[in-house]
């Protein structure tokens, strides 16, 4: 039961545009919401994050908008750099059950010079 | 700071072997999770710790087994290997639940082949 979607496994876009991610969950006691950029043969680093009682945290470049009603986040980069090719995961959490986090599969971007 | 390191970083087992995956923190964390991530999968937990002594099961414990005798290490261990164990592993640590706002600390993984 995958808690935490991600349904667009891949996004290209081009430098200097926005990038958008999106991600949905399903559990509504989820009261954190964190994005994770992934390289090939690193592990995850922690990109952002949001609390439930918010709806959106700006940090740079990155900004995530939260939607509780729909149960809908989203993470818009602006402007996409060439580094910014990489996964990107978004994770959820209830912080009271031990701080696991239920991770979406990924969406590979891929930006184009 | 090391932050979080794991070994080896590859490994290829036979069917039946068993091994154990190494994890050390340098950031006096309290809180340290095991994941696998298959292809095209997210992230899903094996094995997690909120301090030394204490494990508990996450969404795919079977096949695995933990111990934390320190708050530093936290290792990994596979019985019987079998072909469904092949998988990139990753272990992290948190300093406690009250810091959600900055996630986990992740190591860079081991890749396991099983054959």
């Amino acid at each position: 039961d995958q808690q935490v979607k991600q349904n667009s496994p891949s996004l290209s876009v081009q430098e200097g545009r926005i990038s958008i991610l999106n991600c949905d969950y399903t559990n509504s006691m989820f009261d954190y919401f964190l994005w994770y950029k992934k390289y090939p043969a690193e592990g995850p680093t922690f990109l952002i994050s949001i609390s439930s009682i918010k709806d959106k945290n700006e940090d740079g470049r990155f900004t995530v908008f939260l939607n509780k009603s729909a149960k809908h986040l989203s993470l818009h980069i602006v402007p996409s750099q060439p580094g910014d090719s990489a996964v990107f995961f978004c994770a959820s959490s209830v912080l009271s059950n031990d701080y696991k986090l239920s991770f979406g599969a990924g969406t590979t971007v891929t930006v184009r010079a | 700071n090391a932050g979080v390191t794991q070994t080896p970083k590859f490994r290829i087992l036979k069917i039946g072997q068993s091994m154990t995956l190494q994890c050390a923190q340098d950031m006096n964390h309290n809180y340290m999770y095991w994941y696998r991530q298959d292809p095209g999968m997210g992230l899903k937990l094996i094995y997690y710790s909120v301090g030394a002594g204490i494990t508990d099961k996450g969404e795919v414990p079977n096949g695995y087994n933990v111990s934390r005798s320190t708050t530093e290490d936290f290792p990994l261990r596979l019985e019987l290997a079998a072909p469904s164990q092949t998988s990139v592993y990753f272990c992290a640590s948190s300093y406690s639940a009250g810091t959600g706002a900055r996630g986990y600390t992740f190591g860079s993984g081991t890749r396991l082949t099983v054959v």
